[in-house]
């Protein structure tokens, strides 16, 4: 079984702090993605990385960065926490797709950050 | 850009009946994958069913069935004898792009289905 875990499934954090959020998954993926969800809004992908220290933009990156390191680690970081961002934050995996095909996301449990 | 759009913010059902939850999308692509993922209460985004768009049939896993209509752009999620299990917020998801063969997916604003016993 694939399986994405999050560090911390409750954080809370100050305004101003910097945060680190960490996922870890074991399939030898190549694919790993960062959403933010809210409430009304879904889920919205932040960051991406198909590769060890590749990183791509999603939809809404302001605010956050991202580190990959290592394959199966992805890190998303915010740098000066701001109460707009409390939500909550899934990670997912996946292998690459080639062609027209298609690969299933694997999700990691959330961590849900509360900014004070 | 392309957009999902559930407009049932919340849902109930009585358990072992039928439940329908919608969901449109907005593209220019002719080809082209569309998702349902469900989120029970341990958070756990799950994969409940694929379509892809160049297949007129509708894709069935056990009692999960979708109706696509293409040229309405539309991707409905149908659940037969729901089962309490079945309770959770569901998301409609539709790919993209691929960049270097990862996936971006938009995803719906989610609805919450409540299956009453």
């Amino acid at each position: 079984d694939v399986k994405v875990t999050q560090s911390s499934r409750y954080l809370v954090k100050r305004t101003g702090e910097k945060v680190f959020l960490e996922c870890v998954q074991d399939m030898d993926h190549e694919n790993m993605f960062w959403y933010r969800q809210d409430p009304g809004l879904g889920l919205r992908l932040i960051y991406f990385s198909y590769d060890v220290k590749m990183k791509e933009k999603g939809d809404i990156p302001e605010g956050y960065s991202v580190s990959r390191e290592k394959k199966e680690r992805f890190s998303l970081i915010l740098e000066s926490a701001s109460t707009n961002q409390t939500s909550m934050y899934l990670c997912a995996s996946s292998p690459p797709v080639a062609g027209d095909s298609y690969n299933e996301q694997f999700f990691g449990p959330g961590t849900r950050l509360t900014v004070l | 850009a392309q957009t999902v759009t559930q407009s049932q913010p919340e849902m109930s059902v009585q358990e072992a009946e039928t439940v329908t939850l919608s969901c449109t999308y907005d593209t220019s692509e002719s080809d082209y994958y569309l998702f349902w993922y469900k989120q029970p209460p341990s958070r756990q985004m799950i994969l409940v069913i694929r379509q892809e768009a160049y297949k007129q049939q509708n894709a069935t896993e056990n009692r999960f069935s979708v109706n696509f209509q293409k040229a309405a752009k539309s991707f409905s999620l149908k659940i037969s004898d729901s089962q309490l299990g079945d309770a959770a917020m569901y998301f409609c998801a539709y790919r993209s792009d691929i960049i270097q063969g990862a996936q971006k997916l938009v995803f719906g604003q989610g609805t919450r289905l409540t299956i009453n016993p």
